[in-house]
């Protein structure tokens, strides 16, 4: 799997949009992006995937650029709940087996 | 749905003995894994299982770890002789078998050796 590089952490005010960045500059072009999040003291909870359109579902948005080099997710109204750690993960879709999980940026939301 | 149940929460050892940890997967998933997760680290993968064939061992997964899943629904993972280094939260996660797009995790088993 390609690695990816992500902030270790990041600010962010309640009710404010959350953009994590995240850099997958050698994702191979099978590759999908995958983003999951893990609150204390839970399991990993997935979020949201996509190739190289952006896409959107009732958690975030998943914005992919051109060269698929990069990609950020944004939770459009940040609340309390949404503080815990997200990881970026690239693998192929139907790849069926593990995830690779790197550092995740760690999201503090702030009152 | 009832989600991907582990037993026990928390488990404390003394070096030396053996631990089992039992996972329950979403029912209809046939594609069962664990991962490890220590400290301030995300979860490394250990194995996984397509109903009862472990198809996938990371070299994380030494000769003391055994994991089993018999009738294709919950599985176990052991650990033998276990040492301090071994004290992590162990995750269990379930999917869909083909064109599944996420794993569901379960709570983790936090295991101490003391």
């Amino acid at each position: 799997d390609a690695k990816t590089t992500q902030p270790p952490s990041m600010d962010c005010a309640e009710g404010r949009a959350a953009n994590l960045p995240c850099n997958h500059s050698t994702i191979s072009g099978n590759e999908y992006v995958y983003w999951y999040r893990q609150i204390h003291s839970q399991g990993p909870q997935y979020i949201i995937h996509g190739l190289k359109n952006n896409e959107t579902n009732e958690m975030a948005s998943l914005i992919i650029t051109e060269d698929r080099k990069s990609s950020t997710l944004i939770l459009p109204h940040a609340t309390l709940r949404d503080t815990a750690v997200y990881y970026c993960i690239v693998r192929p879709y139907n790849a069926g087996n593990m995830l690779t999980f790197g550092g995740g940026t760690r999201l503090m939301v702030k009152p | 749905d009832t989600g991907v149940s582990q037993d026990p929460r928390h488990k404390i050892t003394k070096r030396g003995q053996n631990v089992t940890f039992r996972c329950d997967p979403i029912s209809e998933h046939n594609r069962l894994y664990w991962y490890r997760q220590t400290l301030g680290q995300g979860p490394e993968f250990l194995t996984y299982f397509q109903n009862e064939a472990q198809l996938e061992k990371s070299r994380l997964l030494s000769d003391r770890f055994s994991a089993e899943r018999p009738k294709g629904s919950f599985s176990t993972l052991e650990i033998q002789r276990t040492e301090q280094g071994d004290s992590a939260m162990y995750l269990c996660a379930s999917s869909l078998g083909e064109g599944d797009r996420e794993q569901y995790f379960g709570p983790g088993t936090r295991l101490t050796v003391t």
